[in-house]
């Protein structure tokens, strides 16, 4: 089965230490994205890649870092430079991500980052 | 800026009833898309229905229904006969061409009664 998938669904990290999340995808697809949600707000956009070896920042990108080094794999490292990194973290993928015309955007489960 | 309000922080709706959700936006771009994405307890986002902002006709998709008013900037989404497994959080999103990328609303909290 195609899909979307992020490791692992729940993390704890002490206040301090950098974290990786996981995402993966077997879709084919060139896009990627890593959104946090926090509570009483919608999903906000950390970081996207529309291609390999190539990634943009989004609106809250402070704290954060990517990387793209292969087309399936899109890890997001939360570092302690992040104020505030508990939250719900989304990642996402389309087939294009050019923005010519609009692909529908496939979530993955997600992970609940917690700091203690 | 580009922005999306859900005015509407939580709804309820007895079962096999009709329940509208209202979204806002604001673009100054003529050519967008609008969504409604479902996140039940589990998390998974899922895609309702979508509205190309050039097609003038409202999307259906079985119970699943939009009224798009463009020059109102207004996007709401109908559920009708609503089953007890639509209750989840309500999403309204704007895609715009560039940059490419998604801006949501705060979201609606539906909750269906039996």
């Amino acid at each position: 089965d195609g899909g979307i998938t992020q490791s692992p669904k729940y993390l704890f990290r002490k206040e301090g230490q950098n974290v990786t999340l996981s995402c993966e995808q077997n879709l084919n697809h060139d896009a990627m994205y890593w959104y946090r949600q926090d509570p009483g707000q919608g999903l906000r956009l950390i970081y996207y890649s529309q291609i390999v070896n190539d990634f943009q920042k989004g609106d809250i990108a402070e704290g954060y870092s990517v990387s793209r080094e292969k087309k399936e794999s899109f890890p997001l490292t939360v570092t302690s430079a992040q104020k505030n990194p508990t939250a719900f973290y989304l990642c996402a993928s389309s087939i294009d991500g050019t923005g010519i015309s609009y692909n529908e955007q496939f979530f993955g489960p997600g992970t609940r980052l917690t700091v203690l | 800026a580009q922005t999306v309000t859900q005015s509407q922080p939580e709804m309820s709706v007895q079962e096999a009833e009709t329940v509208t959700l209202s979204c806002t936006y604001d673009t100054s771009e003529s050519d967008y898309y609008l969504f409604w994405y479902k996140q039940p307890p589990s998390r998974q986002m899922i895609l309702v229905i979508r509205q190309e902002a050039y097609k003038q006709q409202n999307a259906t998709e079985n119970r699943f229904s939009v009224n798009f008013q463009k020059a109102a900037k207004s996007f709401s989404l109908k559920i009708s006969d609503s089953q007890l497994g639509d209750a989840a959080m309500y999403f309204c999103a704007l895609f715009l061409d560039a940059p490419d990328k998604l801006i949501f609303g705060t979201g609606t909290r539906l909750q269906v009664f039996p």
